[in-house]
C-alpha cells in the first residue's frame, strides 16, 4: 500500500509556472506494475486528469494541458513532479497525486487511480 | 474523446435504502470503468474498478455492475458514512459525480 504526499508553494501569481512535487513511500516508483499520476479539482468542481508519467518516464497528458504540462520521475528520491507553465486563475485547484494501477488487454489499455495523496490546494493571484 | 454522464445528479436518501447510481458511455468501454467515493475536504477513494471488482478494503455493500455503456454503483443499504459524491472514470474521462445526501 502506498503512501503519498504533495508539496509544494502554496499560492502561484498569473503567467508563472506551477510546480508541485509528489513523495512516495510504501514501494518505488520504478515498480513496473504502476505509473503516477496527477489530478485536480477546482473548488466546488468535479474531477480532471492532469497526466501521469511511467515507470521508465514516459509520459501521458491531458489533450487540453498537454502544450503546458511536464510530469517526470526523481527515482534517486522516489518522487515524481508536476510543471504547468503559463498559469491563469482558471488553474487554482487541489491537486492530487496518486499511484496509477494500469493494464493493456488485447488493444485496449485501462488505468486507475487507487492511491491518492491528501491533495494541496494552489491558487493562482497576484 | 469518450464522454461519461452520471445520473441523477443528486440522491436523496435515509440510512439503510438502497442506492442506484448510473454512469453512461458515450462509446463502448468495455468493463474498463472505476468508481470512487469523495467525503468533503478528502481525496477520493478507489471503490470499483474493472466495473465490478471492489478494491482492497471495500465493505460488500458496495457493488458496481454493466458493460459497454452502461454501469451502475449499487450501495445495498446505506451507512451513515455513505453520503458523499460519487464519481465514475474511464482512463482520462471522469464523470460529473452524483452527491448521495442525507433525505
Amino acid at each position: 500500500q502506498f503512501q503519498l504526499q504533495e508539496s509544494g508553494p502554496g499560492l502561484v501569481k498569473p503567467s508563472e509556472t506551477l510546480s508541485l512535487t509528489c513523495t512516495v513511500s510504501g514501494g518505488s516508483v520504478t515498480s513496473n506494475a504502476y505509473y503516477w499520476g496527477w489530478i485536480r479539482q477546482p473548488p466546488g468542481k468535479g474531477l480532471e486528469w492532469i497526466g501521469y508519467v511511467s515507470y521508465s518516464g514516459s509520459t501521458k497528458y491531458n489533450p487540453s494541458l498537454t502544450s503546458r504540462v511536464t510530469i517526470s520521475l526523481d527515482t534517486s528520491k522516489n518522487q515524481f513532479s508536476l510543471r504547468l507553465s503559463s498559469v491563469t486563475a482558471l488553474d487554482t485547484a487541489v491537486y492530487y497525486c496518486a499511484s496509477v494501477l494500469w493494464g493493456c488487454s488485447r488493444s485496449t489499455c485501462f488505468y486507475y487511480f487507487d492511491y491518492w495523496g491528501q491533495g494541496t490546494l494552489v491558487p493562482v493571484s497576484s | 474523446e469518450i464522454v461519461l454522464t452520471q445520473s441523477p445528479a443528486t440522491l436523496s436518501l435515509s440510512p439503510g435504502q438502497r442506492a442506484t447510481l448510473s454512469c453512461r458511455a458515450s462509446q463502448s468501454v468495455s468493463s474498463y470503468l472505476a468508481w470512487y467515493q469523495q467525503k468533503p475536504g478528502q481525496a477520493p477513494r478507489l471503490l470499483i474498478f474493472d466495473a465490478s471488482v471492489r478494491a482492497p478494503g471495500i465493505p460488500a455493500r458496495f457493488s458496481g455492475s454493466g458493460s459497454r455503456t452502461d454501469f451502475t454503483l449499487t450501495i445495498s443499504s446505506l451507512e451513515p458514512e455513505d453520503f458523499a459524491i460519487y464519481y465514475c472514470q474511464q482512463q482520462g474521462t471522469f464523470g460529473q459525480g452524483t452527491k448521495v445526501d442525507i433525505k
